[in-house]
Order: structure tokens, then sequence, then C-alpha cells
């Protein structure tokens, strides 16, 4: 039933370890994106896929590296972990990238914790 | 680029209105939408606006004017329920169509 879920819903690691978090969409969705919350709640985006295509890559630091295998997939390997990388991650799709069909639906979040 | 200004907090009171505003700066729009967060949870779609007016979805409206670069979000008969942050989201008129997200308001309803 869930539209777009993502796991781990929660993970604690140690810096310097590499970690992915995976995201799945079933909404027939063409559009899927990588967004990070900070402990200030504010909401960026990091990534966005259409088709299987990168189309946004804001300035994120390399050690993020987004995989898209098919359009209802997009998750995210992060190496080398920092305690800057604490944060929530946002999986979410969207029909296309016109009018309302840009509509974000977010998966639950992933809750990363750097120690 | 593009610049979204909202509130950083308001308090309202049970079964009162509120209005939550936003104004923005872009170098191209195409869309603004409403977003409501509660506490430990995703974002949630409330509203969508392209074209100047209100849009009224049940206890929810949303207003838009290109021209000032403003929107607002307005509550009514607020419910303890409706605590929580509210965000303002443009989309910018590239292929991409990229949204960037203001920083939020937290409503906190109050009995």
């Amino acid at each position: 039933d869930t539209a777009v879920s993502q796991t781990p819903k929660y993970l604690v690691t140690q810096m310097g370890n590499d970690k992915s978090i995976k995201c799945e969409q079933n909404l027939g969705h063409d559009t899927m994106y990588w967004y990070k919350q900070d402990s200030k709640k504010f909401l960026k985006i990091m990534f966005s896929y259409n088709n299987k295509e990168l189309i946004i890559n804001e300035t994120v630091p390399n050690r993020f590296s987004p995989k898209s295998p098919d359009k209802a997939h997009l998750n995210l390997h992060i190496n080398s972990l920092e305690l800057g990388d604490s944060a929530v991650y946002f999986c979410a799709s969207s029909q296309d990238r016109r009018g309302v069909g840009n509509t974000i639906y977010f998966g639950e979040g992933s809750w990363l914790t750097v120690v | 680029g593009q610049n979204i200004d909202q509130p950083t907090e308001m308090t309202a009171t049970e079964g009162a209105i509120v209005q939550i505003n936003c104004t923005y700066q872009t170098s191209g729009f195409n869309g603004l939408f409403w977003y409501q967060q509660h506490a430990g949870e995703a974002p949630t779609f409330l509203s969508y606006n392209v074209l100047d007016g209100l849009e009224e979805k049940g206890r929810f409206s949303s207003f838009l004017s290109r021209s000032k670069g403003y929107s607002y979000l307005l509550l009514k008969e607020l419910q303890m329920k409706d605590s929580a942050s509210y965000l303002c989201a443009v989309r910018d008129n590239t292929n991409a169509g990229k949204s960037t997200f203001g920083d939020g308001t937290t409503l906190t309803v109050k009995p």
C-alpha cells in the first residue's frame, strides 16, 4: 500500500562508514527525488531523476551518489560519513514535472545519525 | 535562483482563522505549492496555485499573486491537529521543474 517507501527508517553509524538508503515508489511516477532536512527543519533538494536520468544535482559533496536502476527506484549511497551528514533524508516522487503533476509525494524519511 | 520567505512561527487559538504568508523572488515561476508537515513525519501536499487567485479546499485555502510574488495559506476553524509546520514551495520554469522549499512556518494551535 505504501506509495513511497524507504529503508532503513533509522540508522545510527560511525564517522567514516559507508551507508545506503533504498527507495521505491509504486505510484508509476516518472520523477524521483532525494531531499535532506537538517536539525533546523530546512528541506533542501539534493538530486532528482526522471526516468533514470539525472536532471537535478544540487551542490552536494560527491560522497553522496544516487543510483536509479529503474524509474521506480532511487537509492542513495553515502561514503565516508561525517557528523554533518546527520539529518532526515526524504525520498520522494512526482508524476512528472508539469503543473499539478509536479506535486511531490514523500516517503516517511530516514533518520541518519552519525556518531 | 529562488528566495522564499515565510514567518518562522505563529500561534493561534482553536476555532480561529490563521493566515500564513509566503513571499518569493524567482527568475522563473511555474507554480506554488503548500505542504503540511507534522513533527516526525513527512511533508504532505495541501494545495497548488499557478494562476492568480484563491483556491479553496475545505478548511484550507491558498491565494496567489504572481505580480507581487506573494501567496498565503488560510486555515479556518482551526483544530488542535493543525499544529504543524507549513512549507511554501516554488517551482521554477526550467525543464527540470525544480521546487524550492521555504524554511517553513511552525503553527501552534492552543485551546
